[in-house]
């Protein structure tokens, strides 16, 4: 079954509107997850690493005050797209690691649309 | 410099037939992993397999077999008796160190196409 969700799968919104994205954990505690991006026909690129109970680590270039991230539980990270525009329009794709070394498991990825 | 280098934007394979997708990485870590996922066009990322720099043994999985040259740093993914459901983006990747609360880091992508 299904390691890690997420929440909404799709959705679209108006330019200048926020969006929230959450990523669970499903199976286990997650003190770290990692917030990705995707462009049609690219690959996937860091946004963030969210850390439980601390302040996100953004990646050069993500700004901090736009997308915003909440790790509030061992369980759950909320991203929140703030005054989005077209350009922000991806595939936003969260990842957790489970079970040893391994394995970094993905979650569904959500497919944000701005109008 | 890129960390991950996949030169081969897109594969076509008979049904049945062998395919090898290409991998090369740079790091200067002792440490690292290397990572292959599948992405149908749903988007869900699929782990497929994986190969720590420290394992001695090439990782199996079922089809799917990754050829480590550590020397010539390339992890090519090789998926054996191809099917149509194959059809798909692979991606490589890697973390440095090969720890659990690293990211990865993915190459641009190969795309699989199975031909019946």
């Amino acid at each position: 079954g299904a390691v890690v969700s997420q929440h909404p799968s799709r959705v679209i919104c108006k330019s200048g509107t926020s969006v929230k994205i959450e990523c669970r954990s499903l199976d286990f505690q997650a003190t770290t997850m990692f917030w990705y991006r995707q462009f049609p026909k690219q690959s996937l690129m860091l946004m963030a690493t969210s850390n439980e109970g601390s302040k996100a680590t953004y990646e050069q270039g993500v700004e901090k005050d736009k997308f915003l991230i909440n790790h509030a539980s061992l369980t759950l990270s909320t991203l929140t797209v703030t005054s989005a525009h077209p350009e922000d329009s991806s595939f936003y794709i969260c990842s957790v690691m489970a079970g040893g070394r391994d394995t970094q498991y993905f979650g569904p990825g959500t497919r944000l649309t701005v109008l | 410099a890129q960390k991950i280098t996949q030169t081969q934007p897109g594969m076509f394979v008979q049904e049945k037939e062998a395919v090898t997708l290409d991998c090369t990485y740079d790091t200067s870590d002792q440490s690292y992993g290397l990572f292959w996922y599948k992405q149908p066009s749903s988007g869900e990322m699929i782990f497929l397999i994986y190969q720590g720099s420290y394992d001695e043994q090439n990782a199996t999985e079922g089809r799917y077999s990754l050829n480590f040259q550590k020397a010539r740093k390339s992890a090519n993914l090789v998926i054996s008796a191809s099917q149509l459901g194959d059809s798909a983006m692979y991606f490589c990747a890697m973390r440095e160190p090969d720890s659990g609360n690293t990211p990865l880091v993915f190459g641009k992508g190969t795309r699989l196409s199975v031909i019946a």
